[in-house]
């Protein structure tokens, strides 16, 4: 069965780094765009990036371009997330969710919690 | 604000139907983008409920259906029960300017 495990989340201040990780199994890993999506705490979903099945093609929210990094090992069937100067509204749950047809998300992970906070 | 619009909260007895909506524009639903929508459950990842404007994944109950005309679309739960309960998410793509998967700001569903 498809499993999308999540892990990397924790306590940083403002300014500072993090790096996501996503674990995949159950599917061909290298077949599949993937996403990350983030829900603060009490608020509703956002989209946050996209990277292609090659990895050739990656997008970005507004809201962290320039300051998050999308990445993938299909050797290691893997999805990353790099986020650099992070901000208190960057506080959320963090999950990594298959984009099947690069249109909706048919599987989530069960999501890491990024905290902000001096 | 979300790019999409649902009402923040609907509610309905056991037994009876509910429908929850979702409205968008001419850059999203209404540019012929399909709509999907999500079920979390309290405490859980979000877990698709329709996909294609309303087609059901193997394992959700024909108890939910979707639609969508023009700009909008909607959620329909039949039969509600009391699992029911939970937020619903509506999520589309958009075509504006660096915007590209974009959610509704969600519905709590409460089974009274």
């Amino acid at each position: 069965q498809v499993q999308l495990v999540e892990s990397g989340g924790g306590l940083v201040k403002p300014g500072g780094s993090l790096r996501l990780s996503c674990a995949a199994s159950g599917f061909t890993f290298s077949d599949y765009y993937m996403s990350w999506i983030r829900q603060a705490p009490g608020k509703g979903l956002e989209w946050v990036s996209y990277i292609s099945s090659s990895g050739s093609t990656i997008y970005y929210a507004d809201s962290v371009k320039g300051r998050f990094t999308i990445s993938r090992d299909n050797a290691k069937n893997s999805l990353y997330l790099q986020m650099n100067s992070l901000r208190a509204e960057d506080t959320a749950v963090y999950y990594c969710a298959r984009n099947d047809y690069g249109d909706f998300f048919d599987y989530w992970g069960q999501g890491t919690l990024v905290t902000v906070s001096s | 604000q979300s790019v999409l619009t649902q009402p923040p909260s609907v509610s309905g007895a056991p037994g009876q139907r509910v429908t929850i909506s979702c409205t968008g524009s001419s850059s999203n639903i209404g540019a012929g983008y399909d709509v999907h929508w999500y079920q979390q459950l309290p405490g859980t990842a979000p877990k698709l409920l329709i996909y294609g404007n309303s087609n059901r994944p193997s394992g959700v109950p024909d108890r939910f259906s979707g639609s969508k005309s023009g700009t909008s679309a909607s959620l329909a739960i039949t039969g509600l029960q009391a699992e029911d309960e939970a937020d619903y998410y509506c999520q589309s793509y958009d075509s504006s300017l660096s915007v590209y998967w974009v959610f509704g700001g969600g519905t709590k569903l409460t089974v009274l």
